[in-house]
């Protein structure tokens, strides 16, 4: 089964420093993507950033960057120079086929 | 920029009523989904569309929701009757499926209470 884990319930970082979110996942399936969406709290979610399982580098999307690390099964957000708009909710999330599985979510807050 | 639209955006209703939410994806997208979101946790999917036709609908409690897609483009999900457990946020997305990565992109969502 298909599972994601994002195992920080909150985090904290000061403004303009970097700040990592941690997402690990576990499927059988050899071809998958994973997806980290921002949810701020008018409660939209935005699409930050994609990974596929078959890339060889790490995707990047200005300020956003994937840690991937296929045999660890993690793919960790990494926000570099955090704004204070930054803060909200992120979601991790894995589409092996037709079903996208998200995690539990990590509320990031940015200090001034 | 091309953005989905859902009405309405807050909803309160008492238990045993019918609620409707609304959605229109974006134009050209042919999958439409709608998940729930309970406070707390993240998205859960309850229907997926392919144009009109369901492709998945296995986690929709069938006895209260029912969701549609008549034309292939804007769709309806709705619950009869209302049950306190329904409180929560439902969000609709779509995607094109010849798109890659086939992203799903999301509407700000109808936030419901029910009292």
């Amino acid at each position: 089964a298909q599972k994601i884990t994002q195992t920080q319930p909150g985090m904290f970082v000061q403004e303009k420093e970097a700040v990592t979110l941690d997402c690990t996942y576990d499927t059988s399936d050899p071809s998958y993507g994973l997806f980290w969406y921002k949810q701020p709290s008018s409660g939209e979610m935005i699409f930050l950033i994609y990974q596929g399982s078959y890339d060889q580098q790490n995707a990047t999307e200005g300020r956003y960057s994937l840690n991937f690390q296929k045999a660890r099964k993690s793919a960790n957000l990494v926000i570099s120079a955090s704004q204070l708009g930054d803060s909200a909710m992120y979601f991790c999330a894995m589409r092996p086929n037709n079903d996208m599985r998200f995690g539990a979510g990590t509320r990031l807050t940015v200090k001034p | 920029e091309a953005e989905v639209a859902q009405s309405p955006r807050y909803k309160i209703t008492e238990k045993s009523q019918a609620v409707a939410f609304w959605c229109d994806p974006i134009s050209g997208h042919a999958t439409l989904y709608w998940y729930r979101q309970i406070l707390g946790q993240g998205p859960e999917l309850l229907v997926q569309f392919q144009d009109e036709s369901v492709v998945d609908d296995s986690q929709l409690p069938k006895d209260r929701f029912s969701a549609e897609r008549l034309k292939g483009v804007d769709s309806t999900l709705k619950i009869q009757p209302a049950e306190l457990g329904d409180s929560a946020m439902y969000l609709c997305a779509s995607s094109s499926p010849g798109a890659f990565p086939d992203t799903q992109y999301f509407g700000p969502g109808t936030r419901l209470t029910v009292l």
